[in-house]
Parts: structure tokens; sequence; C-alpha cells
């Protein structure tokens, strides 16, 4: 069965560190995986599909089918970045279900 | 382009009420999900219609009903609410392919008391 996991609940950084938020999955298929935030008491936001290979607000993530992981990076945080993340796979053929990690809640202390 | 549209935005209910939570796209897309949203339980998928004029169950479906109206509009039904059913609801929809993401409404944030 399809699983998404993220395994921190909370990450804390300073402002100007790195962030490196993590993500593993679990899939049979050919895995489709995307990052949403969502900013506080807002709604989802896409922010990163893995097929598209892009930067989003200086952030990156870069699937690794080896340690079926998709984890999330930016190499300078900003106090603007804290909000809840959600990694999630897209799975189910045509009805295109996703399934989330239950979220990372990133803290970018000044 | 409003995207995705639910109402209402906050609710409380006594238990064993009844409600409709609406939802309604304008992007033209097939597909619409509902999710609830639980501290430390991330995003489950309630129900889910594929297509108009189809529905399906999803992780977490018991308690609750869908109607998909037309293919703008995907309602969620709350027969006798309970306790549990405390969360936030939100409502998204997906454009026909792999590669795209869903956009999600605002949300729904119900009480139940």
């Amino acid at each position: 069965a399809q699983r998404v996991t993220q395994p921190e609940k909370l990450l804390s950084v300073f402002k100007g560190a790195p962030v490196e938020l993590k993500c593993n999955y679990s899939y049979s298929g050919s895995p489709e995986l995307f990052w949403y935030v969502q900013y506080s008491r807002q709604r989802l936001q896409l922010l990163l599909r893995h097929i598209s290979r892009e930067s989003i607000k200086g952030f990156t993530a870069d699937l690794n089918k080896g340690e079926t992981s998709f984890h999330l990076k930016k190499p300078f945080a900003q106090e603007e970045d804290s909000a809840m993340y959600y990694c999630a796979l897209l799975y189910g053929g045509a009805t295109n279900k996703l399934i989330f990690g239950t979220g990372t809640l990133l803290a970018v202390q000044p | 382009n409003a995207g995705v549209t639910q109402t209402p935005k906050f609710q409380v209910l006594k238990t064993g009420q009844s409600m409709t939570l609406q939802c309604a796209q304008d992007m033209n897309h097939n597909s619409m999900y509902w999710y609830r949203q639980d501290p430390g339980m991330g995003l489950r998928l309630i129900y889910y219609s594929a297509s108009e004029g189809t529905t399906d169950k999803g992780e977490v479906p018991n308690g609750y009903n869908v109607s998909r109206l037309n293919k703008r509009e995907f309602s969620l039904r709350l027969e006798s609410a309970a306790p549990s059913q405390t969360s936030v609801y939100f409502c998204a929809s997906h454009q026909t392919g792999r590669h795209y993401g869903y956009t999600f409404g605002s949300g729904t944030r119900l009480t139940v008391v």
C-alpha cells in the first residue's frame, strides 16, 4: 500500500540557516510527488512538483528513487518560510488521489 | 477566477445535528475531493469524485455522504454530527493529468459540541 512519511513534526531553525524537510514514500508504481505549504490558517498551496524540477521561493526537492525520498531543501531560511509543509503522493491511476504525510511545522527564528 | 470556493468558513453544531458543506470550482476540473485535517494526522481523504456522476469512498468515509451535483459542485453531508467529526474540512479539485497537483479551497472549520 502507498504511504508517505514525514518523520519530523517540528523543525526549528534560525534565519539564514539551511533547511531540509524529510519525506519518504512507499509506492509500487512510478511515484508522482508534491510538496504543499500551508501558512497559518490558510488553504494548502502547491509548492513544488517533482516532475517540473523547479525552484519556488528558493525551495528545491529531488526525487531519489533508490532511497524512496523526496526531501525539501532551502539553503537559507527566511522568517516568512514559517509554515506547515506537507509531502504528498499521487496514486490510484485515473482517480488521481493524493495521500499526504502528517506534515512538518517549520519555525524560523529571527 | 475564484478557483475552489467552500462555504461556510466556520460552523458549530450540536451532536446529532446535520449539515452540508458546499464546494464549487470554476476551473472545469473533472475530479473533486473532500479531506479532513486533524492535528498530527495530516489530511485524510473522505470521499472523492473522479468525474461528474461518480463518487467513491476514501480513507475515512464513515459518517459522511457526498453529492456531485454537476461538474462544478461537490457537497459533503454530515447526517448526524458527532464530536469526532470536529475538524477542518478541505475541498480540492484536480486537472486531468498526473503531473498536476490539487487546487484547494480555504477550508471549513467545524466544531461539534
